[in-house]
């Protein structure tokens, strides 16, 4: 089967310009997190979706950022307008179920994210 | 809150030697479980081992191995004989259930093993 997918894997952007990473989750899974990787704060969990509908936003930084996940097979993220305090590595995890505490997570390949 | 410590910033051991990556937890639910996930200089994350709070038994995978005790806390993690490829960062994660009912995941700060040929 195949794992996470997501595109870009690296972006560059300018200062002010939109951003949309994309996310494809494994094949039956139903939930669907967001996280940020940086150097100064580790992995932070962004958003977390499950059956499609967005469970806890609450590391969403700001109103910059926006996420949806329209059906069960795709989800972005969008930064606007970004900034260069937004540049990190943003992975897309999925997992089996939301319920239970104890579903593993599957991480994509990362989106190395650059903004000048 | 949950939480989880990697007190060992950064590991640096000779090829062959063997090394533990330590990982303490708090929690104050009886059901959770914990993740170790390795993350090479890719950049991707691998999943390595989950472990329920109900099961103490010690894994041995390979060159891995995992202790889990609960007494302390503590669910540490042993690469026995080292080699240049375990080269990588570490996670430990800490999973519980959230008031919502939901799927809550506390990542520890990592742990970067460097294996030295």
């Amino acid at each position: 089967d195949a794992g996470v997918i997501q595109s870009p894997r690296h972006e560059v952007t300018e200062m002010g310009q939109e951003v949309t990473l994309r996310c494809k989750p494994i094949s039956g899974h139903n939930s669907l997190f967001w996280y940020r990787q940086t150097m100064m704060r580790g992995l932070e969990l962004l958003i977390y979706f499950n059956n499609n509908v967005p469970i806890d936003d609450s590391g969403m930084p700001e109103d910059r950022f926006s996420a949806k996940m329209p059906n069960a097979s795709f989800s972005t993220l969008k930064i606007q307008p970004s900034e260069p305090r937004d540049s990190a590595v943003y992975f897309c995890a999925s997992s089996r179920t939301g319920g239970g505490g104890g579903e593993t997570q599957y991480f994509g390949p990362g989106t190395r994210l650059l903004v000048l | 809150a949950q939480k989880v410590t990697q007190a060992q910033t950064e590991i640096s051991v000779v090829e062959k030697e063997d090394v533990t990556l330590d990982c303490v937890y708090e929690t104050r639910d009886t059901t959770y479980y914990l993740f170790w996930y390795k993350q090479p200089p890719s950049g991707e994350l691998v999943f390595l081992i989950r472990r329920n709070s109900f099961d103490e038994q010690n894994e041995i995978s390979g060159r891995y191995s995992w202790n889990f005790q609960k007494s302390t806390s503590s669910f540490n993690f042993t690469i026995t004989a080292s080699q240049v490829v375990d080269s990588a960062v570490y996670f430990c994660a800490l999973s519980e259930l959230n008031s919502g009912g939901y799927q809550k995941v506390t990542f520890g700060t990592g742990t970067k093993l460097q294996v030295i040929p």
